[in-house]
């Protein structure tokens, strides 16, 4: 089955900073790379995501890029904020599975100090 | 518009009892999921069920166990509690079994400690 590992498991930025957050996955299959933010104590929360047919994609300070060929994918937080403290996680679906069955990574726990 | 809600938010149960966690999907959605976050780990996929029909199945014992009713609303049924199955319960809806642009949106979770 679909692998996903995650680095690093923490990471310190000062605010301003970029983060930025690393995946593998081992199934060439795979075609669609959700991020995900979980604040404590609630749900995760989507983000940002992109699909096999895309090489980049961003939303303001969020960027993703994917290679393909390497089978990585990684995420880009550029002039991080307090609030951008929170716990993130990769994750990878095959084509083939039902549309429920993310492959999650171990996750980042990502602090932002002013 | 409220997104997918779970009740309960928290539950203390003992081992061997048994236990029943519900959700409800964003309003329109017709597939429910369910995923399994063990304390510092990412979430494990359970089951997905779309138009009432099981679509999906995780690498879990039979102890676990759902089913999907007509308003789309589901129920996360676990037997036998182990003490491993201490975690956070979340539901994720999305608007189709299938298909592109098919985010999946997460509920806060029911966590469950079984003592």
């Amino acid at each position: 089955g679909e692998n996903v590992e995650q680095h690093p498991s923490t990471l310190s930025v000062q605010e301003g900073d970029s983060a930025v957050i690393k995946c593998t996955y081992s199934d060439s299959a795979s075609n669609y790379f959700p991020w995900y933010k979980q604040e404590l104590g609630k749900g995760p929360q989507l983000i940002i995501d992109i699909r096999s047919n895309v090489g980049e994609k961003k939303d303001q300070r969020i960027a993703v890029t994917l290679n393909k060929t390497a089978k990585h994918f990684s995420l880009h937080i550029t002039e991080t904020q307090p609030e951008d403290s929170a716990v993130y996680f990769c994750a990878a679906k095959k084509a083939t599975d039902s549309w429920g069955k993310l492959q999650f990574g171990a996750g980042t726990q990502v602090v932002v100090t002013p | 518009d409220a997104g997918v809600t779970q009740s309960p938010t928290h539950l203390i149960k003992t081992r061997g009892q048994h236990v029943t966690l519900r959700c409800s999907p964003i309003s329109g959605h017709k597939s429910v999921s369910w995923y399994q976050q063990v304390l510092g780990q990412g979430p494990q996929f359970i089951f997905q069920y779309y138009e009432k029909e099981e679509r999906g199945r995780g690498n879990f014992p039979d102890r676990f166990s759902a089913r999907q009713f007509p308003n789309y609303s589901s129920e996360l049924n676990v037997n036998a509690l182990l003490l491993g199955d201490s975690a956070l319960y979340l539901c994720a809806s999305t608007l189709r079994g299938q298909g592109v642009n098919n985010e999946q949106f997460f509920g806060p979770g029911t966590r469950l400690t079984v003592l």
